[in-house]
């Protein structure tokens, strides 16, 4: 049973543009939600994060919004550049049994020069 | 530099053999992690360890086995017992109240 979904597993965007990498959980006792950053053969490496107390968190140009209620979180990346041209990952994490980080499947990013 | 470091990048291993990959961190983290990428599968938890002495099998641990004797230190070894070894093997740490892990550079293992 896969807690943490992205439903698309890639996206082509043109440079300049805007980025949208959307993800959906189940676990409503997830508070803590993270992108990660991948290049092929290097591990993940962190890009921003959000708790839940929180709908939005900015960084640059990266953004996650998070839609509690639709359990529903989402990075922008604005404007895109070819070098954001990775696998990102989404996470999310609780406490208890649920404090490990639990990923999803991740995203292919394209960005088209 | 504090960092997390995973050895070979690259191994091949021959059916049938078992295997130890290494993964050493001195960013003083109670909790290591293992996970295996295959292509349109994400990270999958293999194992996990939250303290010395003390570790907890993840969502695929069959024919894998761990050991974690110093804090430092979190190596996994790939039996011959698991039937699709061949994938890319990450390697994390955390604070245990982990809102972030540190990952390290990974190995790619090739059952020949």
């Amino acid at each position: 049973d896969q807690q943490v979904k992205q439903n698309s597993p890639s996206l082509s965007v043109q440079e300049g543009r805007i980025s949208i990498l959307n993800c959906d959980y189940t676990n409503s006792m997830f508070d803590y939600f993270l992108w990660y950053k991948k290049y092929p053969a290097e591990g993940p490496t962190f890009l921003i994060s959000i708790s839940s107390i929180k709908d939005k968190n900015e960084d640059g140009r990266f953004t996650v919004f998070l839609n509690k209620s639709a359990k529903h979180l989402s990075l922008h990346i604005v404007p895109s550049q070819p070098g954001d041209s990775a696998v990102y990952f989404c996470a999310a994490s609780g406490t208890g049994a649920n404090s490990k980080l639990t990923f999803g499947k991740g995203i292919t990013l394209s960005v088209r020069p | 530099d504090g960092g997390i470091t995973q050895s070979p990048k690259y191994l091949f291993r021959k059916e049938g053999q078992n295997v130890t990959l290494s993964c050493e961190q001195n960013l003083n983290h109670d909790a290591m992690y293992w996970y295996r990428q295959d292509p349109g599968q994400g990270l999958r938890l293999i194992y996990y360890s939250q303290i010395v002495n003390d570790f907890q099998k993840g969502d695929i641990a069959e024919g894998y086995s761990v050991s974690r004797e110093k804090k430092e230190s979190f190596p996994l070894t790939v039996t011959s017992a698991q039937k699709n070894p061949t994938a890319f093997y990450l390697c994390a740490s955390s604070i245990v109240r982990n809102y972030g892990y540190t990952f390290g550079s990974g190995t790619r293992l090739t059952v020949v």
